[in-house]
């Protein structure tokens, strides 16, 4: 398996415009997490997924962020409009279930400007 | 409030020396304690993940230790590789009504030299 695959991997984009992370979890893998990690906060979860189904996103910081989760193996970050304190770098991991460890993938870096 | 602290900030250590990181909590109930290494540029990877019942788990030169009754756990790392250089992160699941909720420490920064 090629691991979690996230795309884009870097993003730049200007205040005011859409974002749409993307997340490919790993086959078999039922539980997806997303999360956002920054010099001054660490990291931290926004939204987590079991069987396709949203769980706790009581980390999402406001109504500009969306998550969703068509199916078991997609799902999307969204940040509608975006601010220049959303730059940071975004992480999906996935795991078996939500007590099993999680396999990160590589991270999307956001800039916006 | 659940909180994970973890100390040093920062580490420098010649290679082959052993070291050892801490992390205090006060997330309850608890579920379970994770050691995660992220190096510079990559996502984390799980080193450890231990549950109230376990004392102690090792995962080849990275040796875990908990103690839920102090709400402590120490991650330490025995004769230092350059390529041990690297974010540690400490990270606590709470069990109960708030199950699967985690809380982060901060990280502890590890440079190894040679």
């Amino acid at each position: 398996d090629a691991g979690v695959i996230q795309s884009p991997r870097h993003e730049v984009t200007e205040m005011g415009q859409e974002v749409t992370l993307r997340c490919k979890p790993i086959s078999g893998h039922n539980s997806l997490f997303w999360y956002r990690q920054t010099m001054m906060r660490g990291l931290e979860l926004l939204i987590y997924f079991n069987n396709n189904v949203p769980i706790d996103d009581s980390g999402m910081p406001e109504d500009r962020f969306s998550a969703k989760m068509p199916n078991a193996s997609f799902s999307t970050l969204k940040i509608q409009p975006s601010e220049p304190r959303d730059s940071a770098v975004y992480f999906c991991a996935s795991s078996f279930s939500v007590r099993n460890e999680q396999f990160f993938g590589p991270g999307t870096r956001l800039t916006v400007l | 409030k659940n909180q994970v602290e973890q100390s040093p900030q920062s580490l420098i250590i010649l290679e082959g020396k052993n070291c050892t990181l801490q992390c205090n909590y006060t997330v309850s109930p608890f579920s379970n304690l994770r050691w995660y290494k992220q190096d510079t540029g990559r996502g984390p990877v799980s080193l450890t993940i231990m549950t109230f019942s376990e004392n102690t788990k090792s995962n080849g030169r990275y040796t875990a230790t908990l103690d839920a009754d102090t709400k402590q756990s120490s991650l330490h790392i025995t004769a230092s590789q350059l390529s041990d250089s690297a974010s540690y992160i400490c990270v606590v699941m709470a069990g109960g009504t708030s199950y699967g909720k985690l809380t982060f420490g901060q990280g502890t920064i590890l440079t190894v030299h040679p």
